[in-house]
């Protein structure tokens, strides 16, 4: 059975860092891009990066180039999100999402792990 | 950016009726759409995908169509389980951009 289990949200101040994982299991990981997808409370969805299976490729969304960084360890079968110089509108729940085999849409999504940005 | 625009934002309907999503594109995304399910308090969940393709184990009676820059969802024969919010999402170019949803309750 695949699983996505996001872990490393919180409560942090602005400007700060924050490093959240994704542990994957049920799937050969190093053979699927990742993403992670952004919801803020009670808003939609949002795109924040991609990472290619290998690691060689990774795309932002303009808002969080600079200040995230996508990353991944196969070995491990866990993918990460970087995020610096915090922002309150960087306040959401973070999705771990597996890109389908063919195309960028995610067939399986972890549970999410929610980010609060405030002092 | 590929913006696209949502329709409704909410929808009341009852129980065995047929209820349609609608999603549009800036721009033709050439059948590069998916439509996702989010039940309260859950994660999105693939309903549709390359526009009219079902995912394994979403019931016959979710279906997609559509072309160029208008796309819909369709829900035949609503049952209770099926209230939740929709979205679609365009992969034809990045960034990757999702609609602003449309959620569905029953009357």
């Amino acid at each position: 059975e695949v699983q996505l289990v996001e872990s490393g949200g919180g409560l942090v101040q602005p400007g700060r860092s924050m490093k959240l994982s994704c542990a994957a299991s049920g799937f050969t990981f190093n053979n699927y891009d990742m993403a992670w997808v952004c919801q803020a409370p009670k808003k939609g969805l949002e795109w924040v990066a991609t990472i290619s299976y290998d690691g060689s490729s990774t795309y932002y969304r303009d808002s969080v180039k600079g200040r995230f960084t996508i990353s991944r360890d196969n070995a491990k079968s866990t993918l990460y999100l970087q995020m610096d110089s915090l922002r309150s509108e960087d306040t959401a729940t973070y999705y771990c999402a597996r890109r389908a085999n063919w195309d960028w849409y995610f067939d399986f999504w972890g549970p999410g792990t929610m980010v609060t940005v405030s002092s | 950016d590929i913006q696209m625009t949502q329709s409704p934002a909410s929808l009341s309907a009852s129980l065995g009726e047929t209820v349609t999503i609608e999603c549009r594109a800036s721009e033709d995304i050439y059948n590069g759409l998916a439509w996702y399910q989010q039940k309260p308090g859950k994660s999105p969940q693939l309903l549709i995908y390359n526009a009219n393709s079902l995912h394994t184990g979403v019931p016959s009676r979710f279906s997609g169509s559509g072309s160029g820059t208008q796309y819909s969802l369709k829900i035949n024969s609503l049952q209770s389980e099926d209230v939740a919010s929709y979205f679609c999402q365009q992969y034809y170019n990045y960034p990757l951009t999702f609609g602003s949803g449309t959620k569905l309750e029953i009357k």
